[in-house]
Order: C-alpha cells, then structure tokens, then sequence
C-alpha cells in the first residue's frame, strides 16, 4: 500500500515563528503536493512538485514556500507564521504513470494553530 | 480556467437508503479524469471511485456509482445501501493531464448516515 506520512498531526506555534511540515511518500511517486483545507473552502493548491528541486506555484503560495531535496519528501515551509495559517495541511503524491496513474494519495493532514 | 463546483454543503440519509451527491465543472480542456474523494471524520482522505473523460461507461466500485455526463458538465456520485461508515466529507475532483496532473477540488459535502 502506498504511505504518505507527515511529520506531526497537530502543532501550535506562535506567530512570527518558523514551521516546517514534513511529508514522505514510500511509492516512488514524482508529483507531490501541499493542500491547505478550510471548512467551505474546500482543498486549495499552495504548491507542488513534478520532479526533485522543481517546484510550482498553486493557488495560495503566498506566506509559503518549499523545498523537495529528494524524491519522497516534500516539505512546507511557513517562515513567519501568522494567524491566518491556522489550518488542515495535506500532502498528497500522485505518479504520472501505471495503473495508479494520476490518483492522489493523502497523508493523515497537520492540523497547525498559530496563536 | 477550471472549476469545480459542489452545491450541497450538507446532506443526510437513513441507513440502507440511497443517497447522491451533486458536482458540475467547467473546462475547455478534452482530456481529463474526475474523482470522488472520501474523507472520514479526522481521518485520512481516500479515493472513493474515478472516471477518464474518454469513457463512456460510467464508473462504479461496489455500492459506489457516478453519472458522467460530458456535454453537461456534470458527474454525480450515487451511494446505494448507505451504510454508517459512509459518514464522511466528499469532496469532488478534476485533474488535467497538463501541469503535473494538478487537481482541482470542489467545497465539499458533508454527508450524514442516520441509523
């Protein structure tokens, strides 16, 4: 079964501070994503990877960034984090190939509060 | 641009009853998939059923079944036989086959199942 595992379930960080939420996949996948969900909002794309070292802009990258040194692990990074952050994170790989081809494949979310 | 759009926030069924769920899109594009994602509560995301756009036949998985219906824009999910566990967010989903397969997501539906 593929895994996508991120690092903590739930943090509280205050504001100004620096979070990382980490994210590996064992399935070899190549794309790999970071969704920010909100009730009413649905999933939206803060950025996602194709490929090790690149990287795109989704829909909300504002106040992130990220970093994918290698293949099976993507991580989000929020360098000053403010209140309006506080959020469910979700990673999701995906492979471009196989039976599998396109399907998401979700880690359990990071329920992140910024005080 | 894509969108997809879910117009039922919130939706409940008696045990065994049928249920279905509403999701329309938009896009120029021909090719692409569509997804129904299934969310329990504080619980991993999981693929519920998935269509290609180039089939015809519409996509069922045990109890699970969708109406795709390409001209109208329009791809509903039909539970048969809810059940308890079926208690869950779903949320509606399109990839492109363009972009690294980015997804796009509707708002969600709450579904509840009343024993």
């Amino acid at each position: 079964d593929v895994k996508v595992t991120q690092s903590s379930r739930y943090l509280v960080k205050r504001t100004g501070e620096k979070v990382f939420l980490e994210c590996v996949q064992d399935m070899d996948h190549e794309n790999m994503f970071w969704y920010r969900q909100d009730p009413g909002l649905g999933l939206r794309l803060i950025y996602f990877s194709y490929d090790v070292k690149m990287k795109e802009k989704g829909d909300i990258p504002e106040g992130y960034s990220v970093s994918r040194e290698k293949k099976e692990r993507f991580s989000l990074i929020l360098e000053s984090a403010s209140t309006n952050q506080t959020s469910m994170y979700l990673c999701a790989s995906s492979s471009t190939s196989g039976r599998f081809h396109g399907e998401l494949f979700f880690g359990e979310g990071s329920r992140l509060t910024v005080l | 641009a894509q969108t997809v759009t879910q117009s039922q926030p919130e939706m409940s069924v008696q045990e065994a009853e049928t249920v279905t769920l509403s999701c329309t899109y938009d896009t120029s594009e021909n090719n692409y998939y569509l997804f129904w994602y299934k969310q329990p509560p504080s619980r991993q995301m999981i693929l519920v059923i998935r269509q290609e756009a180039y089939k015809q036949q519409n996509a069922t998985e045990n109890r699970f079944s969708v109406n795709f219906q390409k001209a109208a824009k329009s791809f509903s999910l039909k539970i048969s036989d809810s059940q308890l566990g079926d208690t869950a967010m779903y949320f509606c989903a399109f990839m492109t086959t363009y972009s690294g397969n980015q997804f796009y997501f509707g708002t969600g539906t709450s579904l509840t199942v009343i024993p």
